[in-house]
């Protein structure tokens, strides 16, 4: 069956430390994005790829750092200078074609800094 | 800054009751969709309707959007305990989504058995 992966499901970091989240689709999707979602938010914009080896910043990229080097990875790293980097992560995937429908959600990673 | 924003914050109804959800949002759009998230999971896309569109069913789902307004609302017919989760709204701008949707905060529904 088609999806997208995250992995881990949990993660903890230690302050100071980077860490990287998987994001790994097979649905053969152009484009890729990332999302924060804090308790009780909505969904906020990190960063998102239309093709591979671009990328471009969303409304929050401060403190993360992406990249794209095969169609259907577009792992997130989140760096120290990420102030408060707790939260859920959500990936998600959609077609650029004529077929476009909407996205297609992993089922997250929760981060939390310990 | 949130493009939609979803009324109200939370809602709780007896199964078999309707639920509806509205979304506002401030510029235009191409489309706009609804998305379904159960506690601790990823989205699920429900629907997506075009700003051609009036009005769109799947299932016992029906949306409306009124861009004259920019609002939108989602009706959940025959609601169902697992109807129980977080629904949100999301903007789409430029057409396919590719330069990301903007979500709003979510109403959060509860169907009570």
């Amino acid at each position: 069956d088609g999806g997208i992966t995250q992995s881990p499901k949990y993660l903890f970091r230690k302050e100071g430390q980077n860490v990287t989240l998987s994001c790994e689709q097979n649905l053969n999707h152009d484009a890729m994005y990332w999302y924060r979602q804090d308790p009780g938010q909505g969904l906020r914009l990190i960063y998102y790829s239309q093709i591979v080896n671009d990328f471009q910043k969303g409304d929050i990229a401060e403190g993360y750092s992406v990249s794209r080097e095969k169609k259907e990875s577009f792992p997130l790293t989140v760096t120290s200078a990420q102030k408060n980097p707790t939260a859920f992560y959500l990936c998600a995937s959609s077609t650029l074609d004529r077929g476009y429908y909407g996205y297609t959600f992993g089922s997250g990673t929760r981060l939390t800094v310990v | 800054s949130q493009q939609g924003e979803e009324d109200p914050q939370a809602l709780s109804i007896q199964e078999g009751e309707n639920a509806t959800m509205n979304c506002s949002y401030k510029t235009s759009i191409n489309n706009l969709q609804w998305y379904r998230q159960n506690s601790g999971r990823g989205l699920v896309h429900l629907i997506l309707i075009r700003s051609n569109e009036r009005e769109k069913h799947s299932g016992r789902l029906r949306v409306t959007l009124d861009t004259s307004k920019k609002s939108s609302s989602l009706l959940i017919t025959a609601s169902r305990a697992a109807d129980t989760a977080s629904y949100f709204c999301a903007t789409d701008l430029s057409g396919g989504g590719a330069d990301g949707l903007t979500f709003g905060k979510g109403t959060h529904l509860i169907i009570q058995p």
